[in-house]
């Protein structure tokens, strides 16, 4: 079935350093949402996007949707302890959302 | 925003014994909702979809005797985990949207350990 694999699967940064996320697809995506699992909590929607080469700010977070629809990216620019947590990209296959493998970031204080 | 409520937050019970997890949606009617298995460090793999009133469609790999699911109205989802075993001990997580199509609202998850 559609595979999303993110790299890289895990992440530790000096606070104040930038962090990226990606997430790949072998097959083209009519949407990719992205959530934040923070560790022993649940996942929490962030975003979606839906348009081939969208990019969506949040704050320190730039979202992007390759022009191929095949890949996206999760930036954070100047990470913070609070930015601690597992993240994952997901997209809508038929009638059901799947999760890609996720990466775990570590902010270093 | 939408609140997804699970029960319990977490279980412990002793092998051969079966587990019921609920999942409501509290202030939306949720056409569809998801269950979810996560190990330790892992990402989720989805185990079923439920459609209120027809029968939940499980992903390939989930046993559909031993995960029962139940949807029965708009507002609640329920899982059981018959005859409970050390393996099928992880964190379930349910999630839900509405006939809209908006973004996943999760619950808080169950973590289930089976002695």
């Amino acid at each position: 079935g559609q595979q999303v694999m993110q790299i890289p699967q895990y992440q530790h940064v000096q606070e104040g350093e930038d962090f990226t996320t990606y997430c790949n697809s072998s097959t083209t995506l009519s949407n990719i949402q992205w959530y934040k699992q923070r560790p022993g909590g649940h996942p929490v929607f962030l975003i979606q996007l839906v348009k081939s080469g969208e990019v969506k700010k949040q704050k320190r977070l730039t979202f992007q949707f390759g022009e191929a629809k095949k890949n996206s990216s999760l930036h954070i620019t100047a990470t913070q302890t609070t930015d601690v947590g597992t993240y994952f990209c997901a997209f809508t296959g038929t009638y059901k959302y799947i999760f890609g493998t996720g990466t775990r970031l570590k902010v270093l204080a | 925003g939408a609140v997804v409520s699970q029960h319990p937050s977490w279980v412990i019970c002793k092998s051969g014994t079966s587990v019921k997890i609920e999942c409501r949606s509290l202030d939306f009617q949720a056409t569809t909702m998801f269950w979810y298995r996560q190990f330790p460090k892992q990402s989720l793999m989805l185990m079923a979809t439920s459609n209120e009133g027809s029968k939940a469609t499980y992903e390939q790999g989930v046993e559909k005797d031993k995960f029962l699911i139940n949807h029965a109205s708009l507002t609640l989802s329920t899982l059981t985990v018959t005859s409970a075993h050390p393996e099928d001990s992880s964190f379930y997580i349910c999630s839900a949207r509405d006939s809209v199509g908006l973004p996943l609202h999760f619950g808080n998850g169950t973590r289930l350990t089976v002695t």
